[in-house]
């Protein structure tokens, strides 16, 4: 089945640092990426959409400048948190929608990345 | 605003009995509905799709219905086994391909 890998799972830094999470499709292309957020006991929040070689189109409420997303190819989408605050530990998932699938069919996703900012 | 609500309360039950976890949702007119599980720590798994046209979907001992008149979906898990306590999301599609989850359901299935 298609198998969505993201990385690293577990980071904690400091305040003030810029942490890349990285999410890979493994075993199929993936035009469009989908970044969300979940703090504890939440559902998960779209955070953005990302598309194949062009700009992420953010959700509102969520700083492009702070959360910088690259889809440079069709299996590597980047999610970069810069100047991490304490604020921005989460739970951060991605996932991936498969080129050419049907609308309804299910997105694939990553285990997501545990970020904890000291 | 578009709402999903899903019990929020935890639900425990003894093994084998069945589990029916609740999914409403207003101010949508979904094409289909989305299940998924969600283990701590861990990603959303999809479990079953619902159309809009389909009444139920059975998937081993899963069963889903949606009933769009009432605005809600209802999920059951039949001879439930310790292994299936986790978290239950459903999803609805949003603007684009991507989904708005509901807050999930914590199923806990004791022996």
């Amino acid at each position: 089945g298609a198998v969505v890998s993201q990385h690293p799972s577990w980071v904690i830094c400091k305040s003030g640092t810029s942490v890349k999470i990285e999410c890979r499709s493994l075993d199929f292309q993936a035009t469009t990426m989908f970044w969300y957020r979940q703090f504890p006991k939440q559902s998960l929040m779209l955070m953005a959409t990302s598309n194949e070689g062009s700009k992420a189109t953010y959700e509102q409420g969520v700083e492009k400048d702070k959360f910088l997303i690259n889809h440079a190819s069709l299996t590597l989408s980047t999610l970069t948190v810069t100047s991490a605050h304490p604020e921005d530990s989460s739970f951060y998932i991605c996932s991936a929608r498969e080129a050419g699938a049907y609308s309804n069919q299910p997105q694939h996703f990553g285990d997501g990345t545990r970020l904890s900012i000291l | 605003s578009q709402k999903i609500e899903q019990n929020s309360e935890a639900l425990n039950i003894q093994e084998g009995k069945t589990a029916t976890l609740t999914c409403n949702y207003t101010n949508y007119s979904p094409a289909y509905l989305q299940w998924y599980r969600q283990d701590p720590g861990r990603g959303p798994v999809f479990l079953l799709l619902i159309r809009e046209n389909e009444k139920e979907k059975r998937k081993e001992r899963l069963k889903v219905t949606f009933d769009t008149t009432l605005k809600q979906s209802l999920f059951h898990i039949t001879a439930s086994q310790p292994a299936d306590s986790a978290t239950y999301l459903c999803a609805l599609k949003l603007s684009g391909y991507a989904l708005n989850f509901g807050k999930g359901t914590s199923l806990l299935v004791t022996p």
